[in-house]
């Protein structure tokens, strides 16, 4: 069973434009909300993280939204560039222990 | 550079060939992982080690076999694997405490 359902699958964005990306759980358990961001041929590196006594956190151009009420949280990718295509997932665990159970992913293409 | 060194980066083995994956990591943390990453799947989480001992063993098959020496090394000792197994294995380390995952840079491996 899957614990955290990602969407879309893929998304292309204009440079300059707003990417959003969404990410849904069943475990009202998990307190620890991170986003990984994966080049080709790299593996996973942490990008931002939150945790539920916070409805939003920014970093830089990247933001986390979080409604604890709907059991969801997206990513929002401001000023996209295309050195930001790059594969992202979604995650969630309890307590940032170490069983972080990953969404699909999600293919961000940013074009010129 | 993560600080997390995998070996060897690619792998072809047949499915009567015993192969290792081998891992590093000189971040000083004290918690270390092995997950697979198949096209199209979430992470999947196989073993964790948590301060050498296995705290963790998500049914996976006992043809993976890992193995933790100390802290800063792990191994994945690969025995009569099957062509679904054609994956990326991916290493990870954390402090336990921070549940920020630092992860190699993959071992790519085909069965044939």
């Amino acid at each position: 069973q899957q614990q955290v359902k990602q969407s879309p699958q893929s998304l292309i964005v204009q440079k300059g434009g707003i990417s959003i990306i969404n990410c849904a759980y069943e475990n009202t358990a998990f307190d620890y909300f991170p986003w990984y961001q994966q080049f080709p041929g790299k593996g996973p590196a942490l990008l931002i993280a939150i945790r539920p006594d916070v409805s939003e956190k920014k970093e830089g151009r990247f933001t986390i939204s979080f409604n604890k009420s709907a059991k969801q949280f997206s990513l929002h990718i401001m000023d996209s560039q295309p050195g930001d295509s790059a594969t992202y997932f979604c995650a969630a665990s309890i307590n940032s222990g170490y069983a972080l159970n990953f969404g699909k992913g999600t293919s961000l293409l940013v074009t010129p | 550079e993560t600080g997390v060194t995998q070996t060897p980066r690619h792998l072809v083995m047949g499915m009567t060939n015993k192969k290792s994956l081998k891992c590093e990591q000189h971040l000083g943390h004290n918690a270390m992982y092995w997950y697979k990453q198949s096209a199209k799947k979430p992470l999947e989480l196989m073993f964790v080690y948590n301060f050498k001992e296995q705290t963790e063993n998500n049914s996976v098959p006992s043809r993976f076999s890992p193995e933790c020496p100390n802290s800063s090394h792990l191994f994945l000792h690969l025995h009569t694997l099957q062509p679904e197994d054609s994956a990326l294995y991916l290493c990870a380390s954390s402090q336990v405490s921070t549940g920020e995952l630092f992860f190699g840079e993959g071992s790519r491996l085909t069965v044939l």
